[in-house]
């Protein structure tokens, strides 16, 4: 597989669930990203991860949790999400900003979350 | 604070007309990037082109051309004798460390 992957890329899930959201990158990237991107709103950064450390978060509900295991894997655990939260979750990856500045991101093709 | 501003919402053109994204940006930073990406209706976005606030000169790429003017604060978006593949959300984004600040997406649709 090349480039990013998310699974699954369709999930449905009652206010009750635990569910998990899965992204792999295979470009060698040693950044990850979480993005939230809603009907008639701008894309929202969720956390980033850089060489597995979160070094950002961005007022993001404890409902959603991520989990970097390694440079390759990045996970977004939910539970007890709101009927709000149905979104497409888009994960991204880069290098690591370096001094000539931040990377471009390449971005997977997303899960289209619904809550009900 | 960092805010990028598109203001076209939707533009509809038909095949081979030239269509133009406006991309208006604000930051107190001095040294700061800029983004274009576009999302298909497949979903995934696609990094087109990153231009760094020091680097003014436009550039082109098949089709595709970029008009970054620092003086207005604009990196417009100009898609060249447009075809049906191009339509799509474009995003306009300014950087800030990890963070990238996108604007609200301009949908192109393209007809035949």
């Amino acid at each position: 597989e090349t480039g990013v992957t998310q699974t699954p890329r369709h999930l449905v899930m009652g206010m009750t669930n635990k569910k998990s959201l899965k992204c792999e990158q295979h470009l060698g990237h040693n950044a990850m990203y979480w993005y939230k991107q809603s009907a008639k709103k701008p894309l929202e950064l969720m956390f980033v991860y850089s060489l597995e450390e979160r070094v950002e978060n961005n007022s993001v509900p404890s409902r959603f949790s991520p989990e970097c295991p390694n440079s390759s894997h990045l996970f977004l655990h939910l539970h007890t999400l709101q009927p709000e939260d149905s979104a497409l979750y888009l994960c991204a990856s880069s290098q690591d900003r370096a001094l000539s500045g931040p990377y471009e991101q390449y971005f997977g093709p997303g899960t289209r979350l619904t809550v009900t | 604070a960092q805010k990028v501003t598109q203001a076209q919402t939707e533009i509809s053109v038909v095949e081979k007309e030239d269509v133009t994204l406006d991309c208006v940006y604000e930051t107190r930073d001095t040294t700061y990037y800029l983004f274009w990406y576009k999302q298909p209706p497949s979903g995934e976005l696609v990094f087109l082109i990153r231009r760094n606030s020091f680097d003014e000169q436009n550039e082109i790429s098949g089709r595709y051309s970029w008009n970054f003017q620092k003086s207005t604060s604009s990196f417009n978006f100009t898609i060249t004798a447009s075809q049906v593949v191009d339509s799509a959300v474009y995003f306009c984004a300014l950087s800030g460390d990890y963070k990238l600040s996108f604007g609200a997406g301009t949908t192109v649709t393209v007809r035949a």
